[in-house]
């Protein structure tokens, strides 16, 4: 079974339009860590937010908004008026602790967005 | 701004030939990891380091890939022989044991 599922494999949009990424997780852990990352078509990997499990605050970051809920277990981003920039794939990873204490990093498979102009 | 140097980004090999990865961490983070990243997928770990120790190799094709971190900063990569299959983008990054990770720019192989 899937740990981190991101469902929509891509979304294409029009400039200004707002778009959320979908991020369900499903873990044991009463301590874990939820992350975004962005990969542009330069390959890199960038990271954009990390949310432990103890902080259900929403935050926001200019046009980027993040919505954890562990009620539902989903850690949703939104792209507020989206730019051909934003253009990219996306990935939601969680960090949980394995046997041994060692901290693993499980991803998504990604959700590419298009922001068309 | 520290970040995690890989070399070099492009490489291209010839298949059965030997092919090596490098990539230096970000100052002070102790765990290390090196994924494969094939196009229109998600990472996929190859080994996991904590200071020189491997934490994580489960998912490293032994018999021909290997990887060491001898004195807990920079890491290699080695692929040898090299087989088409190998052709991806391979990621360096580091972090301290509960945070992000901090991705390099990556190594693109191209096996032909």
């Amino acid at each position: 079974a899937q740990k981190v599922t991101q469902a929509q494999t891509e979304i294409s949009v029009v400039e200004k339009e707002d778009v959320t990424l979908d991020c369900v997780y499903e873990t044991r852990d009463t301590t874990y860590y939820l992350f975004w990352y962005k990969q542009p078509p330069s390959g890199e990997l960038v990271f954009l937010i990390r949310r432990n499990s103890f902080d259900e605050q929403n935050e926001i970051s200019g046009r980027y908004s993040w919505n954890f809920q562990k009620s539902t277990s989903s850690f949703n981003f939104t792209i507020t008026a989206s730019q051909v920039v934003d253009s990219a794939v996306y990935f939601c990873a969680l960090s949980e602790l394995e046997a041994g204490n060692n901290r693993k990093l499980i991803w998504g498979l990604g959700t590419s967005l298009a922001v068309n102009p | 701004e520290a970040e995690v140097a890989q070399s070099p980004r492009y490489k291209i090999t010839e298949k059965s030939q030997a092919v090596a990865f490098w990539c230096d961490p970000i100052s002070g983070h102790a765990t290390l990891y090196w994924y494969r990243q094939i196009l229109g997928q998600g990472p996929e770990l190859l080994v996991q380091f904590q200071d020189e120790s491997v934490v994580d190799d489960s998912q490293l094709p032994k018999d021909r890939f290997s990887a060491e971190r001898l004195k807990g900063v920079d890491s290699t990569l080695k692929i040898q022989p090299a087989e088409l299959g190998d052709s991806a983008m391979y990621l360096c990054a580091s972090g301290r044991w509960d945070t992000e990770a901090f991705f390099g720019q990556g190594t693109r192989l191209t096996v032909v």
